[in-house]
């Protein structure tokens, strides 16, 4: 159980363009879930915490404006890049509230990995 | 928010020895403490939580204690095998958000 999925695993675009990234908690309901990016050999940087129904929460320093999110159900979460810039290339992550164990804990997606030309 | 500090950056050991990584937090609030292993290329994968009103939980090979005074915790991986080999995330996290924050990361190698 407590499986999440992203989607696209990738993508390519030109610089000037919007990309949406799909986030869905497959076999359980995720009231909240979360965005993160890496850069290569770095750690997972919080960049947003998703809320159905409600406004993302973002991290300082993340531009909201940049990185549209949208928690519109239980089981889908979307980044939006707006006007993705060759800086804006990196692998973006989302995770979903789940339970293990009985215990509340993130499961995380396998990750989408965009690049800017 | 939170600060994670996370040490060694980078851990080689032998096949069969122990490796340990430690991580620091700062915010005493932070009440849940997951540690993720991730290989290159892939989603981290949760190896071993522990919670703020607990000490030390062991799971088979690995273990995690916590020490909440001095605010650190730490993973133990005994008898390392080579595919243990991975890049080890700590994370705290604090309510009610729950919010993740990760250490820098450990990139261990496994010698066999």
């Amino acid at each position: 159980g407590a499986v999440v999925s992203q989607h696209p695993s990738r993508v390519i675009c030109k610089s000037g363009t919007s990309v949406k990234i799909e986030c869905r908690s497959l076999d359980f309901q995720a009231t909240t879930m979360f965005w993160y990016r890496q850069f290569p050999k770095q750690s997972l940087m919080l960049m947003a915490t998703s809320n159905e129904g409600s406004k993302a929460t973002y991290e300082q320093g993340v531009e909201k404006d940049k990185f549209l999110i949208n928690h519109a159900s239980l089981t889908l979460s979307t980044l939006t890049v707006t006007s993705a810039h060759p800086e804006d290339s990196s692998f973006y992550i989302c995770s979903a509230k789940g339970l293990a164990g009985g215990q509340e804990t993130q499961y995380f997606g396998p990750g989408t990995r965009l690049l800017v030309l | 928010g939170e600060n994670v500090e996370q040490h060694p950056s980078t851990l080689s050991v032998q096949e069969g020895d122990s490796a340990v990584i430690k991580c620091t937090y700062s915010d005493s609030a932070s009440n849940y403490f997951p540690w993720y292993k991730q290989e290159l290329g892939k989603r981290p994968q949760l190896i071993i939580d522990i919670r703020s009103n607990v000490g030390e939980k062991k799971d088979q090979r690995i273990a995690v204690t916590l020490n909440k005074t001095a605010k650190h915790f730490s993973l133990h991986i005994t008898e390392t095998q080579p595919e243990d080999s991975a890049v080890y995330f700590c994370a705290a996290s604090i309510p009610p958000g729950n919010q993740f924050y990760f250490g820098t990361g450990t990139s261990l190698t496994v010698i066999p």
